[in-house]
């Protein structure tokens, strides 16, 4: 069975810094997807960042970049330029294609962006 | 692109009532959609898998005479909690999974539903 991991339940992070929230992983399937997804005080779940376990290169979108370390098996994002309105949950999640996609999601990492 | 809506957003309603909560994909077909729970300051949990035009699977622990189950078209699933209770109260989120091949599909979530069972 799959298992998501986030070490830090919460953290701070000053404004117009970079912050790394960690994520670790454990699949025996070779192949795999790995989620980034922001969960601000509304609710909603905002989808940042996606990883394929084939991908060469580590995803970037805008601020967000992801450090996929494929032996380590750990997926971690960057914020860089952190915003006030940065400051959310975030989870890391994971799925399996012979699993029909389902996502499994790591225990979630709130952020505080201070001023 | 890449909406899902989700209707209720907000609804309280006494025990023994039945509440039926609406996802859709507003701008995209999606033959799957899931269906999560999540309590306060927990992580999500899946309920359940909707598939279009099948019957839904349940997660285990899930009880699916409890939480039924609709995906009758391409961009609808409804998940109806019958004769709710107060622990049933919860924040439910859905998500649907876009219809792009291989292991990029993404699942795009929905705003979510806070039932309050009183």
């Amino acid at each position: 069975a799959q298992k998501i991991t986030q070490t830090q339940p919460g953290m701070f992070v000053q404004e117009k810094e970079a912050v790394t929230l960690d994520c670790t992983y454990d699949t025996s399937d070779p192949s795999y997807g790995l989620f980034w997804y922001k969960q601000p005080s509304s609710g909603e779940m905002i989808f940042l960042i996606y990883q394929g376990s084939y991908d060469q290169q580590n995803a970037t979108e805008g601020r967000y970049s992801l450090n996929f370390q494929k032996a380590r098996k750990s997926a971690n994002l960057v914020i860089s330029a952190s915003q006030l309105g940065d400051s959310a949950m975030y989870f890391c999640a994971m799925s399996l294609k012979a699993a029909g996609n389902k996502l499994t999601f790591g225990g979630g990492t709130r952020v505080l962006v201070k001023p | 692109g890449a909406v899902v809506s989700q209707h209720p957003s907000r609804v309280i309603c006494k025990s023994g009532t039945s509440v039926k909560i609406e996802c859709r994909s507003l701008d995209f077909q999606a033959t799957t959609m899931f269906w999560y729970r999540q309590f306060p300051k927990q992580s999500l949990m899946l309920m359940a898998t909707s598939n279009e035009g099948s019957k839904a699977t349940y997660e285990q622990g899930v009880e699916k005479d409890k939480f039924l189950i609709n995906h009758a078209s391409l961009t609808l699933s409804t998940l109806t909690v019958t004769s709710a209770h107060p622990e049933d109260s919860s924040f439910y989120i859905c998500s649907a999974l876009g219809l792009a091949g291989g292991l990029t599909d993404t699942q795009y979530f929905g705003p979510g539903t806070r039932l309050t069972v009183l």
